[in-house]
């Protein structure tokens, strides 16, 4: 069974400092990894995705992660933190059986993003 | 644009009454999911869609149903809502066989909240 754990339920930084939102994973086949951001009143729209290939994604509104095998982590990341940012942020996995884990995907409980003026 | 839609959009009711919660898509994928989002839980899936003839059980399906009428419509019944079934639902879809992968597509969501 597949599971993601995302330290920290809430998140604070300053408006231009560093995001690193954490996300572990665990699964017995190689992953497919997916981070989702909702903003308020809104549903989840994809951030990034990891499938194969480098390692390193980079997604929407400057993000980027990073696919560490070793580590089973898939942090997100962005160098500049901006008031629009603010939003609940979700980590996902599903694994590469045939159909690309056609079951669904298991979420993290979430992370809120908050940005301090 | 191809999209995920669910009606209604906010819908308060109260503890017996049945429910249904509708979702369509104009997106073409075979799969379609049903959701629901908790503060501190994320989401678990309810139900699973491949086509209009298979329907699988997820994480929570206890005291939900659901139906698939056709590729682009998949409904989520409560037969008889209680208070713990208040959340925030969410339609996917999905189409790993063209893309290789289970990205899914998120409608914006059903606030549904049982008194």
């Amino acid at each position: 069974a597949q599971s993601v754990t995302q330290l920290g339920s809430h998140v604070s930084v300053s408006e231009g400092a560093l995001v690193l939102l954490r996300c572990n994973y665990s699964s017995s086949v190689p992953p497919y990894l997916f981070w989702y951001v909702q903003y308020p009143n809104q549903g989840l729209q994809l951030l990034l995705k990891y499938t194969t290939g480098a390692t390193l994604v980079k997604g929407i509104n400057g993000f980027e992660a990073e696919f560490k095998k070793s580590e089973t982590s898939f942090h997100l990341t962005k160098p500049s933190a901006h008031m629009s940012d603010a939003a609940e942020y979700f980590c996902a996995v599903s694994d590469q059986r045939s159909g690309g884990g056609a079951d669904g995907l298991t979420f993290g409980k979430g992370t809120h993003l908050i940005i301090q003026p | 644009d191809a999209d995920v839609t669910q009606t209604p959009r906010n819908r308060i009711t109260k503890t017996g009454k049945r429910i249904m919660l509708e979702c369509s898509q104009t997106k073409g994928h075979d799969r379609m999911y049903w959701y629901r989002q908790d503060p501190g839980l994320g989401l678990r899936l309810i139900y699973y869609s491949f086509d209009v003839k298979d329907i699988n059980k997820g994480e929570i399906s206890d005291g939900y149903s659901v139906s698939r009428q056709a590729q682009a419509k998949f409904s989520l019944s409560l037969e008889s809502a209680i208070p713990n079934q208040t959340a925030l639902y969410f339609c996917a879809t999905s189409d790993p066989l063209r893309f290789g992968y289970n990205e899914q597509f998120f409608g914006p969501g059903t606030r549904l909240t049982v008194l």
